[in-house]
């Protein structure tokens, strides 16, 4: 099955600067990969996410790249706010090939931005 | 307004007792998901359905069981068989899993 590995496990940064979290993952099959933020004692909400015929996709200060010759996939959040701070998860699937119908998830990254 | 909901949003349970999380949603998904998240962990996969009246073991099933009666309705069973249950439970529902998903807000279970 697929295994999504995510890294780093925690980042601080300082307001202002930019973010960057990477996952990496094992199946070459996948083709849908989303971002979720995770607020404190809160369920994950969606942000971005990227399909394998595209390499890149903006959405104002957050942006998600995709390699899928190397398989892996980055977050980059610019400009960063106290607000970003949060748990991120990537995740991957193979979309609608069912009977795999679910995504993997990456173990998350805490995201702290020092004011 | 379309959307998932999870309840309650704390429950306290005793050791030996069974107990029943909520999860429903209006938005006409197929598929209804189950996640298990421990302080500071990721999400692991508990039960998975992508349509009523059939449901998939995730990867921690044991001391939990499910069913899908109903289309916007999976509601979770935590048994006494769950060796360490206090955790925060996240349900899900999608489209398909090349949508994404919509989760609720979680339950926070704790044993006493």
């Amino acid at each position: 099955g697929e295994n999504v590995e995510q890294h780093p496990s925690t980042l601080s940064v300082q307001e202002g600067d930019s973010a960057v979290i990477k996952c990496t993952y094992s199946d070459s099959a996948s083709n849908y990969f989303p971002w979720y933020k995770q607020e404190l004692g809160k369920g994950p909400q969606l942000i971005i996410d990227i399909r394998s015929n595209v390499g890149e996709k903006k959405d104002q200060r957050i942006a998600v790249t995709l390699n899928k010759t190397a398989k892996h996939f980055s977050l980059h959040i610019t400009e960063t706010q106290p607000e970003d701070s949060a748990v991120y998860f990537c995740a991957a699937s193979r979309g609608y090939d069912f009977g795999n119908e679910k995504l993997t998830f990456g173990t998350g990254t805490r995201l702290t931005i020092i004011p | 307004d379309g959307g998932i909901t999870q309840s309650p949003k704390y429950l306290f349970r005793k050791e030996g007792q069974n107990v029943t999380l909520s999860c429903e949603q209006n938005l006409n998904h197929d598929a209804m998901y189950w996640y298990r998240q421990d302080p500071g962990q990721g999400l692991r996969l508990i039960y998975y359905s992508q349509i009523v009246n059939d449901f998939q073991k995730g990867d921690i099933a044991e001391g939990y069981s499910v069913s899908r009666e109903k289309k916007e309705s999976f509601p979770l069973t935590v048994t006494s068989a769950q060796k360490n249950p206090t955790a925060f439970y996240l349900c899900a529902s999608s489209i398909a899993a090349a949508y994404g998903y919509t989760f609720g807000s979680g339950t926070r279970l704790t044993v006493v």
